[in-house]
């Protein structure tokens, strides 16, 4: 059975830094691209970010590009999200999904983790 | 950049059907494929519909999913509406230009 448990989340200041974990089993996760998406309060869902199966591909939505970095440790089972520059609109669930590359989906879902930035 | 529009919310009673649009704003709706994520309060998404019409092992078959080029959405209906159904539904698609990942606003189904 899948699973993704994400880390990491709570309490960030305006222009701080957070770093997410997101920690994989139940599956081959070397063998899968794997994305962050995140929920604000009340709102829909936002794809932030994914990373290529190796790690050297990585993408970012506009809204983040240049303030967050995506990574992963295939040693370790885990994928990492580096959260720069924090603002408030930043305040969401942040979601880590195994992706299926080839139609660009995300078929297994982690709990979440809530992160609030506010000073 | 293409968008997807959801409806807000859609209601029905138990046992019937619903169906939930979501319309691409450019290029074709045909042109890659449609997905369909479940969220229930209080809990994570989980993909109920992908590659238009596929759906995940455990998946009940009351979810069917299809594509109009006429109207350029894409639709998932319920059909025998169970309690259980009430969630939040997005449909989400991939846009290879700019490889940016599109999530329709979400449609909100409320079980009566």
């Amino acid at each position: 059975e899948v699973q993704l448990l994400e880390s990491g989340g709570g309490l960030g200041q305006p222009g701080g830094s957070l770093r997410l974990s997101c920690s994989a089993s139940g599956f081959t996760f070397s063998n899968y691209a794997m994305t962050w998406v995140r929920q604000a309060p009340g709102k829909g869902l936002e794809w932030v970010s994914d990373i290529s199966v190796s790690g050297r591909s990585t993408y970012y939505a506009n809204s983040v590009k240049g303030r967050f970095t995506v990574s992963r440790d295939n040693s370790k089972n885990t994928l990492y999200l580096q959260m720069n520059s924090l603002r408030a609109d930043d305040t969401a669930v942040y979601y880590c999904a195994k992706v299926n590359s080839v139609v660009y989906f995300c078929d297994s879902w982690g709990q979440g983790t809530l992160v609030t930035v506010s000073s | 950049n293409f968008m997807l529009t959801q409806p807000h919310s859609v209601s029905e009673s138990p046992g019937k059907t619903v169906t939930i649009s979501c319309t691409r704003s450019t290029g074709s709706i045909a042109s890659t494929y449609v997905q369909w994520y479940q969220q229930r309060p209080g809990s994570a998404p989980t993909t109920v519909i992908y590659e238009v019409s596929q759906r995940p092992s455990g998946v009940p078959d009351r979810f069917s999913g299809s594509v109009d080029s006429s109207s350029n959405s894409a639709s998932l209906t319920i059909s025998g509406l169970m309690t259980e159904d009430e969630a939040d539904y997005y449909c989400q698609s991939f846009d290879s230009s700019n490889h940016n990942w599109v999530f329709g606003g979400g449609t909100k189904v409320t079980v009566l």
